[in-house]
């Protein structure tokens, strides 16, 4: 079956700091993956997405490159800013069994001024 | 453009009701889904339709039924509310392929006393 495993949060950071938040996954045929933020009350948005193996999906700032040699979808940012606080989800989807996004638990990222 | 709507936003039900989860999308979407949200657990698949008519079970679908007799609705029914059903509930749609994302409705929190 499909899982993900993401890094226990929370993340805490200063402002500037740069980010990185592991993810990797096991997949039964070729899966797409996503990067979901959560802000504070709110539903999920997809915050980037890579399609096929050596791709880089990117959006405001952040970035994370579909590693199949290592089943890796590792989240980074620069230098992160009070307002990047929020849940990231990990997910991926495939065209077999439900073709429903599977995701990680969620880091949860804090940035302190 | 709505895109996903749910409603209710909050709701509290005493054991043994039952009420149903409202869920529409207006981008002609085929595809929707039901997950539940628990801390630490991330996302959890209840139920998914790849279509209207056609409905099957996710990880986690004991003690909900569903739906889809139109493209544009998937409601989520609890049959008889137990306190292990307390959580936040969200509706999702997609288009076909594995290559597109998700796009989620704002969230309902309900909690069973």
């Amino acid at each position: 079956g499909n899982s993900v495993t993401q890094m226990e949060g929370p993340v805490t950071l200063s402002e500037e700091a740069f980010l990185t938040i592991n993810c990797t996954y096991t997949a039964t045929g070729y899966p797409s993956l996503f990067w979901y933020v959560q802000y504070p009350g709110e539903g999920l948005q997809l915050l980037l997405k890579a399609t096929k193996a050596d791709d880089k999906g990117s959006n405001k700032g952040f970035e994370a490159t579909y590693r199949k040699e290592t089943t890796s979808f590792h989240l980074e940012k620069g230098s992160v800013q009070v307002s990047d606080s929020a849940v990231y989800f990990c997910a991926l989807r495939t065209y077999m069994g439900r073709r429903a996004l599977t995701f990680g638990s969620g880091t949860r990222l804090q940035v302190q001024p | 453009n709505a895109g996903v709507t749910q409603t209710p936003k909050f709701q509290v039900l005493k054991t043994g009701q039952s009420m149903t989860l409202q869920c529409a999308q207006d981008m002609n979407h085929e595809y929707m889904s039901w997950y539940r949200q628990d801390p630490g657990m991330g996302l959890r698949l209840i139920h998914y339709s790849v279509g209207a008519g056609i409905t099957d079970q996710g990880e986690v679908p004991n003690g909900y039924n569903v739906s889809r007799s139109t493209t544009e609705d998937f409601p989520l029914r609890l049959l008889s509310a137990a306190p292990s059903q307390t959580s936040v509930y969200f509706c999702a749609s997609s288009s076909g392929p594995r290559t597109t994302e998700a796009f989620f409705g704002q969230g309902t929190r309900l909690t069973v006393v």
